[in-house]
């Protein structure tokens, strides 16, 4: 059974700080990384995906990814209130006739003011 | 350019009543999905389109039905409703990437309450 873990929090931090938001996976031939933002009450909103090594950067979202230790990471920098939410990763899985996603169970960050 | 639509919103059954939710996209897109996510378990698929006229089963297809009347319209049918499937339901289509990377949009979701 392919499985993506989180810690299902909460993450308190205060506003301005850093978050990060971890996630590893099991499928060591997993090839498509994404971090969904999910409010409550509402459905995920895709805001980042990943597939090289490394860093990808988009305004105050860094994705990291290190596919030797299987694990993805989000950075959220100057954390406002408005990023008060569930994160959930989310791994492609091309196992069978098409791809399809995989995700961990979220981990709830709550921004304090 | 709605995106996933998904009717209704709420909706509240007894147990063994029958009902049948409602997906639409109008993105042209081929493959779509039928999530359901309880507290502390995440999303789980419940089965899967890859195109007009198929059908697949995804991790918890017990309880439910599917029918993808054409490329646009994808829904799920409860045919005898339990508590046990009281959720949120979410439907999702997906879309190619620019890099060539699939990803998958999601609908407004549907809470069911089985009581």
């Amino acid at each position: 059974q392919k499985e993506v873990e989180q810690n299902s929090g909460p993450l308190s931090v205060p506003e301005g700080a850093i978050a990060s938001l971890n996630c590893t996976y099991s499928d060591r031939g997993s090839q498509s990384f994404f971090w969904y933002r999910q409010y409550s009450g509402k459905s995920p909103e895709l805001i980042m995906f990943i597939y090289s090594n490394g860093d990808k950067e988009d305004g105050r979202f860094t994705a990291q990814l290190n596919k030797a230790s299987q694990y993805v990471s989000l950075l959220i920098r100057d954390s406002q209130p408005s990023d008060s939410a569930t994160y959930l990763c989310a791994v492609m899985n091309y196992g069978g006739s098409q791809g399809n996603l995989i995700f961990g169970k979220g981990t709830k960050l709550s921004v304090k003011p | 350019n709605a995106g996933v639509t998904q009717t209704p919103k709420f909706q509240v059954l007894k147990t063994g009543q029958s009902m049948t939710l409602q997906c639409a996209q109008d993105m042209n897109h081929n493959s779509m999905y039928w999530y359901r996510q309880d507290p502390g378990m995440g999303l789980r698929l419940i089965y899967y389109s890859a195109s007009e006229g198929t059908t697949d089963k995804g991790e918890v297809p017990n309880g439910y039905n599917v029918s993808r009347l054409n490329k646009r319209e994808f829904s799920l049918r409860l045919e005898s409703a339990a508590p046990s499937q009281t959720s949120v339901y979410f439907c999702a289509s997906k879309e190619r990437l620019a890099g060539g990377q699939d990803t998958q949009y999601f609908g407004p979701g549907t809470r069911l309450t089985v009581l």
